[in-house]
């Protein structure tokens, strides 16, 4: 059974700071992996989705990697700002399934101004 | 044009009620999904709809819970019995296609349940 795990669950940094959040699994066996930001009564919005074939992608200020056959995935959030503060999800798609989605319990981050 | 609506945003209900909710999903999305957030828990997938295909409902955690949604339009979730394990944030999203691996899933903002 695939399992999610992020660390850290919370994490509190200052204005400015560069930031690293983790996603590990346990299943290589995966379509793609997906880091959703979810904000207080506003659903999860999707941030970037990794294809089981590709290291990373890239929007912005956000950098995802994927190291798959280690069941591994970072988010890097550059000059982080108070608007970043939110739960970051990790999701990852199970080969087999076509459309689940496996959530990680998520990390609440806050950015201090 | 709009996102995935979801109503009510909040319902609170007495242990024992029946509640109904509601997904609108994207227009021309073929594909809904239902998932409960429990507290300090991930999002757990409860059901599938995938245009007019059988739907996939393993995730479903008892006979009290069930889901219908007509054509590609409308679902909704319902919960007979309620218990208050049953409290969570009830969210459902929708894609294009739901196959392939490559589609993303788009949530609505989700109906949070409180049950008493």
């Amino acid at each position: 059974k695939q399992e999610v795990t992020q660390i850290p669950a919370a994490l509190s940094v200052p204005e400015g700071e560069n930031l690293v959040l983790n996603c590990s699994f346990t299943d290589s066996a995966i379509y793609n992996l997906q880091w959703f930001r979810q904000d207080p009564g506003k659903g999860l919005t999707s941030l970037l989705l990794i294809q089981s074939s590709q290291r990373e992608q890239t929007s912005g200020r956000l950098n995802a990697s994927l190291d798959k056959s280690s069941g591994r995935s970072t988010l890097y959030i550059a000059a982080s700002q108070p608007g970043d503060s939110a739960t970051y999800l990790c999701a990852v798609r199970p080969r087999g399934s076509n459309y689940k989605l496996t959530f990680g319990k998520g990390t609440l981050l806050t950015v201090n101004p | 044009g709009a996102g995935v609506s979801q109503s009510p945003s909040n319902k609170v209900t007495e242990k024992g009620k029946d509640v109904e909710l509601r997904c609108d999903p994207i227009s021309g999305h073929t594909a809904l999904y239902w998932y409960r957030q429990r507290l300090g828990q991930g999002l757990e997938f409860l059901i599938y709809f995938q245009g007019n295909s059988a739907p996939d409902k393993s995730g479903l955690p008892s006979d009290r819970f069930s889901a219908e949604r007509t054509g590609e339009s409308v679902s909704t979730l319902t919960i007979q019995r309620t218990q208050q394990e049953d409290s969570a944030v009830y969210l459902c999203a929708s894609s294009p296609w739901g196959s392939g691996g490559t589609d993303t899933q788009y949530f609505g903002p989700g109906t949070r349940l409180t049950v008493l």
